[in-house]
């Protein structure tokens, strides 16, 4: 059973619509993470967290936001959806350096 | 900045032998990764090695770390049609606080 959870795991949505993307983890993990995957399937880490009250910006530049206000939950979120938002976006969490636990990700169209 | 290496695609036969390899420029790599993600999936922890091994198994699975050279490879003994995925090398070290530098991905097919 999943450790860490994504809703919705697709969203198809308007652009200009706002959008919060859920990741929810159950393991006391103080470390989460957001990347973006292209369809060529490289990773790019676009927000990440050390701890409640904690975010940081990743290596790719993003217009969406995150906040954590709960340890273990991590929502991202986009003000106004473009089609360039298009991806694929899985949420990470970790509790020591024996790797990082997935979500399943959330596949997100913009039309 | 530190970066991950691996070639994109791979194609054996089942039941072959597969062998996927990965370079890193990390001199001070703590921990190795070799990470799988199927179609639809999020990335599942296969294996990890610790920098001061030279090799690991575990069953199919056998992971060999060449520090000195900064490479990685990960074979996959008697490969199977579900081993089909895109495979992940990535580590991580105190340079990089902690966070897990990923490679590109190596997609892994099976042919008949």
């Amino acid at each position: 059973e999943a450790d860490i959870y994504q809703t919705p795991r697709y969203l198809v949505i308007g652009t200009g619509k706002k959008i919060t993307l859920e990741c929810s983890q159950t393991m006391g993990h103080d470390k989460m993470y957001w990347y973006q995957q292209d369809p060529g399937m490289e990773l790019h880490l676009i927000h990440y967290s050390y701890g409640v009250n904690s975010t940081e910006k990743g290596d790719l530049s993003s217009e969406s936001t995150v906040s954590r206000i709960r340890t273990e939950h991590f929502p991202l979120t986009l003000e106004s959806a473009r089609p360039s938002h298009t991806s694929q976006y899985l949420c990470a969490s970790s509790g020591s350096p024996d790797g990082y636990t997935f979500g399943s990700g959330t596949r997100l169209t913009v039309v | 900045g530190e970066d991950v290496e691996q070639s994109l695609f791979l194609s054996v036969r089942e039941g072959d032998s597969s062998v996927i390899n990965c370079t890193y420029t990390d001199s001070s790599s703590t921990y190795l990764y070799w990470y799988k993600q199927e179609p639809g999936a999020g990335l599942q922890l296969l294996t990890y090695i610790f920098s001061n091994m030279d090799m690991k198994q575990d069953q199919r699975l056998t992971v060999l770390l060449n520090k000195k050279d900064k490479h990685l490879s990960l074979r996959i003994a008697d490969t199977q049609t579900g081993d089909s995925a895109i495979y992940f090398c990535a580590e991580s070290s105190f340079s990089s606080a902690s966070k897990i530098i990923f490679g590109s991905g190596t997609r892994l097919s099976i042919r008949p």
